[in-house]
């Protein structure tokens, strides 16, 4: 099945204490990206990958870190976590033709005390 | 930027009763339009696409026409089932540093009632 995973789902943690949410997708995709998702802001792009060793940012990426060191895997880094990091996070990828469909993971809750 | 506007939620309505949630974009050029729907508890899910002027897309009852003239990609279905409660999102993409990024509205809540 076609699907793109996220790890963990839901995960509280406390100011300052690093962190990495993974993401990995079984279709082969070179385009992967992380967005947030906030109340009455929709999604928002913090960054994008479109192969290994290239990432670059998007419009919200203060404060977050990125790695793409193999097809599959995306994983986003919170260095130094801060209470306006809690949000819900969702990645996605694509093949990234124009009109093509982002398939997303199921999303991870982070809550930041 | 290029931006989407969709309508404030929540949409509270009956079984069967017709649905419009209105989206409006501002793009320079000339994006694809997308519906995504996020049904609770998961991740977002791809409703339906159009990716010119005039297109028509269409999936599961849902539809929504490409309006180049007013700028509008309005999702409409004639009769809404409990099972549609979800948060629906309008999106464009835009092309930023060769990756086609979407750029989503806010979100509109829908909840059916028996």
């Amino acid at each position: 099945e076609a699907q793109v995973t996220q790890n963990p789902r839901y995960l509280i943690t406390v100011t300052g204490k690093k962190l990495t949410v993974t993401c990995s997708q079984n279709m082969n995709h070179e385009y992967m990206s992380w967005y947030r998702q906030d109340p009455g802001l929709g999604l928002r792009q913090i960054y994008y990958s479109m192969n290994v060793e290239v990432t670059d940012k998007g419009d919200v990426p203060e404060g977050y870190k990125v790695s793409r060191k193999e097809k599959r895997n995306f994983p986003l880094i919170l260095e130094s976590p801060s209470p306006n990091q809690t949000s819900l996070y969702f990645c996605a990828s694509t093949i990234n033709f124009e009109g093509s469909e982002q398939f997303f993971g199921p999303g991870t809750r982070l809550t930041v005390l | 930027g290029d931006s989407v506007t969709q309508m404030e939620g929540p949409v509270t309505l009956s079984e069967e009763a017709f649905l419009t949630i209105n989206c409006t974009y501002t793009a320079t050029g000339y994006p694809s339009l997308f519906w995504y729907v996020q049904y609770p508890g998961e991740g977002l899910q791809l409703l339906l696409k159009a990716t010119k002027a005039d297109d028509k897309g269409s999936n599961k009852g849902f539809e929504a026409t490409y309006r180049k003239e007013t700028t509008s990609f309005h999702l409409e279905k004639g009769s809404v089932q409990v099972s549609d409660s979800a948060v629906y999102f309008c999106a464009l993409s835009e092309s930023a540093g060769g990756y086609n990024k979407l750029i989503f509205g806010a979100g509109t809540r829908l909840a059916v009632h028996p």
